[in-house]
């Protein structure tokens, strides 16, 4: 079954620091991974987009990282700010056809404090 | 980037009465366009994936008379909530492709019903 599971569920952090959020996922084949940030009461937006070929791709202070070998991947957060405090969302698109849906992970809930 | 717009931003109804949420992409034409529904601290659940000109396929447990989509053209879906009841409060996200789920999707920023 295709899946894709996040830790931690929520991170509080202060601001200025750094944090890692982590996604497993099983869906194979899949065509790419991303992450996406929504903020309460709002649609999510994309941060990164990453085929199966690469490692790591970076949007600011966010940087993704994938390892197709072990299917895991992770979004590092630089110099948290306020802002950042929203839901981060890992979605797993499978390999193959038009009509695919997009595997959803459950979310990381952050919030960055001051 | 693209950019999807959806009316209204939140609406509140009766129960019993029909609402109709609009999704468009204003740059860009999108042949496929997602219908989701999020409940608090859930993630998203795709309820229907619709393309220009043909009828929506819903997900399974998702009833495709209460739920209307109408796919009308490149740049515009809606989603017509029928004879809302409590339960059908949620937040309803429309996403648009430039072709499929495998592109990239832009999400709308979301619809808030609530059905008293």
């Amino acid at each position: 079954k295709n899946q894709v599971e996040q830790s931690p569920q929520s991170l509080i952090i202060l601001e200025g620091k750094n944090c890692t959020l982590q996604c497993n996922y099983t869906v194979s084949p899949f065509s790419n991974l991303r992450w996406y940030k929504q903020d309460t009461g709002r649609g999510p937006v994309s941060l990164t987009i990453m085929t199966f070929s690469e490692n790591t791709k970076s949007n600011g202070r966010y940087t993704a990282t994938l390892d197709a070998d072990t299917k895991q991947s992770s979004l590092h957060i630089t110099a948290s700010q306020l802002s950042d405090s929203a839901s981060y969302i890992c979605v797993v698109s499978p390999y193959g056809g038009a009509t695919n849906k997009l595997i959803f992970g459950t979310g990381t809930l952050l919030a960055v404090q001051p | 980037g693209a950019v999807v717009s959806q009316h209204p931003s939140w609406v509140i109804c009766k129960s019993g009465t029909s609402v109709k949420i609009e999704c468009r992409s204003l740059d860009f034409q999108a042949t496929t366009m997602f219908w989701y529904r999020q409940f608090p601290k859930q993630s998203l659940m795709l309820m229907a994936t619709s393309n220009e000109g043909s009828k929506a396929t819903y997900e399974q447990g998702v009833e495709k008379d209460k739920f209307l989509i109408n796919h009308a053209s490149l740049t515009l879906s809606t989603l017509t909530v029928t004879s809302a009841h409590p339960e059908d409060s949620s937040f309803y996200i429309c996403s648009a492709s430039l072709s499929g789920g495998s592109y990239e999707q832009y999400f709308g920023p979301g619809t808030r019903l609530t059905v008293t």
